[in-house]
């Protein structure tokens, strides 16, 4: 059974830096996309970006390109997203979800809460 | 950029009645669009992909329609638990892939 674990809610203040995590179990991990979406509180869905973990290609959405990090570490099967300066507006629920078959996501983790305030 | 518009934002139906949503995309997507259902709380789930494809589990009263620009999703029977918010999404051009802005489906 594919599951997608990501770690827990998180309260930062504006600036600070932030990693959090989606470990993948019950497939090959390096062998499926795995990508972040966002959703602002009591908003629609973001799709942030993508990669492989077999060999790292990362894509980005053009509104979160350098705003933040996408990255994996095959050898314990979990994704990462990244910040390196938050911001209030990025107090969101962050998903991570597979690409199994197609570019569409057929697994999700439970989501991440992240809130930034001062 | 690929924009997804969902209509209507909000659905009035009576549990056992048809429900019908629409999504419009501003350019062709051919098939390659997907719907899911979040329910509050939750993460999204897949419902249907490839426009008509439902996914592994979802049961028969959802079916997906439409190609090009136009779709719809369509629960034939509503039962209390499909009371929740439905995403279409289409990944035909990305970067980025995108998402419609969603449904509210909510008890008349």
């Amino acid at each position: 059974e594919v599951q997608l674990v990501q770690s827990g809610a998180e309260v930062k203040k504006p600036g600070e830096s932030l990693k959090i995590s989606c470990k993948g179990s019950g497939y090959s991990f390096t062998s499926y996309w795995i990508g972040w979406v966002r959703q602002m509180p009591g908003k629609g869905l973001e799709w942030m970006g993508i990669i492989y973990p077999g060999d790292s290609d990362t894509r980005y959405s053009p509104s979160f390109q350098g705003q933040v990090t996408i990255s994996a570490d095959k050898s314990i099967s979990t994704a990462y997203l990244q910040w390196s300066s938050l911001k209030a507006s990025d107090t969101a629920m962050y998903y991570c979800a597979t690409y199994s078959s197609g570019w569409y996501n057929d697994y999700w983790g439970q989501g991440t809460l992240v809130t930034v305030s001062s | 950029e690929i924009v997804m518009t969902q209509s209507p934002a909000t659905l009035s139906v009576s549990p056992g009645e048809r429900a019908t949503l629409s999504c419009r995309a501003s350019q062709s997507v051919s098939s390659n669009l997907a719907w899911y259902q979040q329910k509050p709380g939750q993460a999204p789930r897949l419902l249907i992909y490839g426009a008509s494809t439902r996914a592994t589990g979802i049961p028969a009263r959802f079916s997906g329609s439409g190609s090009g620009t136009e779709f719809t999703l369509t629960i034939s029977s509503l039962q209390s638990e499909d009371f929740a918010v439905y995403y279409c999404q289409q990944y035909n051009n990305w970067p980025p892939v995108t998402f419609g802005g969603g449904t509210k489906v909510e008890i008349k």
